[in-house]
């Protein structure tokens, strides 16, 4: 695609619930990853994928987060038993990431899922 | 550990005024890029610039520049002549490199530009 694709944009869930948020990267992109923005903060790191793999998960909060790239293209980060302080935006980012390319280590974002936990 | 520091919370500019965001960054990595994301009302994260810690020199494009400096660890940016629709948060951040390619952002807490009419 054009570029990061994100959905749902906006999804408000019940506490207890679980919630799927998918991203659909760049075509052809390696690095995918994701983001977890606050009101008033800068995006912070969730965690990260080249193709399938996942190589870094450090920044997941708990284990009620959890992402696969099960093809090495779509991404779905999930959260079981959703909790009101899990409300934010959720930003997937996309980098072409080859050796070769010095262009390929910028990092493009979607426009990000806001969620709400009610 | 790297870190990003946004010293100015919010700016507010009369259109037409010059204005500067600062950015400072701590790492301890000798290769990393530094990034200007612009995060406009409607939410979206649109990528502005990025820099190599090998390349200090100053970037322009067309009302917008970086000045990079590793001595004093920043990479400020300036907006020329500014307009009503530069209104954004204004995101620095950091990436370490590893295996031939920058890995993940640590972001700076941002700097929230208006600009009055």
């Amino acid at each position: 695609g054009a570029g990061v694709s994100q959905s749902p944009r906006y999804k408000v869930t019940k506490r207890g619930q679980d919630v799927a948020l998918r991203c659909d990267p760049i075509s052809g992109h390696v690095s995918l990853y994701w983001y977890r923005q606050a009101l008033g903060q800068g995006p912070e790191f969730l965690t990260y994928f080249n193709y399938e793999a996942q190589q870094d998960k450090s920044g997941l909060p708990n284990d009620r987060f959890s992402a696969e790239r099960p093809e090495g293209s779509i991404s779905t980060l999930t959260i079981q038993r959703t909790e009101q302080r899990d409300s934010a935006m959720y930003r997937c980012a996309s980098s072409l990431a080859r050796l070769d390319s010095f262009s390929g280590n910028t990092i493009y974002f979607g426009e990000g899922s806001w969620l709400t936990v009610v | 550990a790297q870190k990003v520091t946004q010293a100015q919370t919010e700016i507010s500019v009369v259109e037409k005024e010059d204005v500067t965001l600062d950015c400072v960054y701590e790492t301890r990595d000798t290769t990393y890029y530094l990034f200007w994301y612009k995060q406009p009302p409607s939410g979206e994260l649109v990528f502005l610039i990025r820099r190599n810690s090998f390349d200090e020199q100053n970037e322009i494009s067309g009302r917008y520049s970086w000045n990079f400096q590793k001595s004093t660890s920043s990479f400020n940016f300036t907006i020329t002549a500014s307009q009503v629709v530069d209104s954004a948060v204004y995101f620095c951040a950091l990436s370490f490199f590893s295996s031939g390619s920058a890995r993940q952002l640590t972001f700076g807490s941002g700097t929230q530009l208006t600009v009055l009419p």
